[in-house]
């Protein structure tokens, strides 16, 4: 499964909103009635973290400020108002098949 | 608290083997599979395979499928993975990471130069 992230970079003022896309080219629904859709940041010099798993529900620790939504094939990753330590690269991913579990190409965001 | 430990940095030369280690704490070590992600200087993320604890049964994805190794301890809770026939193109930082069908907690990374 190929993942498409868009855009590859954004830049945004603190306190605006930003949004990453992710597509997939098949459907990520698994017959358990889960979709196995992830989203991660990597800071400068760091581990990816994970921020959001099956689409929507947000990782123990992750602000409010990230949201996931999205199904099948489209997916989307919002920050409703962008902070200084939201800066970096994000990966989703998706795990419907193993072992063929793929990210996607990365969107690095930057703070004006 | 969750906590994935990797042993440090490696130089090997081209056709060596590296093995790298994980250790785990903070949770129950078979509850969730091992998963390494290799990611080479300036590029994205790779995943490379995964160990279920609590059977040793192993997934490889197909690229490093034949050269890759992962296995797990439950008696040290630490997991490894072992990569045979090294070349320049493995030089990455390799993270270790636990989950069932998305990484969720990540070591701090382990970096593998492949140089003569």
């Amino acid at each position: 499964i190929v993942m498409t992230q868009t855009p590859l970079s954004l830049s945004v003022t603190p306190g605006q909103p930003a949004s990453i896309s992710c597509k997939s080219s098949q459907s990520l629904l698994h017959s358990d009635g889960e979709t196995y859709l992830s989203w991660y940041l990597q800071r400068p010099g760091q581990s990816p973290q994970l921020l959001i798993f099956e689409v929507s529900s947000r990782f123990s620790g992750v602000p409010e400020r990230f949201s996931g939504s999205g199904s099948g094939t489209d997916f989307t990753l919002k920050i409703s108002r962008v902070e200084a330590e939201d800066v970096g690269v994000y990966y989703c991913m998706q795990g419907i098949h193993l072992p063929r579990i793929t990210f996607g190409g990365g969107t690095k965001v930057e703070i004006k | 608290e969750v906590q994935l430990v990797q042993s440090g940095a490696e130089v090997k030369k081209p056709g060596a083997t590296v093995k790298i280690s994980c250790k785990i704490s903070g949770f129950t070590f078979t509850d969730n599979y091992r998963h390494w992600v290799q990611q080479a200087p300036g590029k994205g993320l790779e995943w490379v395979g995964l160990v279920d604890p609590e059977d040793g049964e192993t997934m490889y994805a197909e690229k490093f499928q034949g050269r890759v190794t992962i296995t797990a301890d439950t008696s040290t809770d630490t997991a490894y993975m072992e990569l045979r026939s090294l070349r320049s193109e493995d030089t990455a930082v390799y993270y270790c990471a636990t989950g069932l069908r998305f990484p969720d907690y990540w070591g701090q990374g382990t970096l593998v130069t492949v140089s003569s």
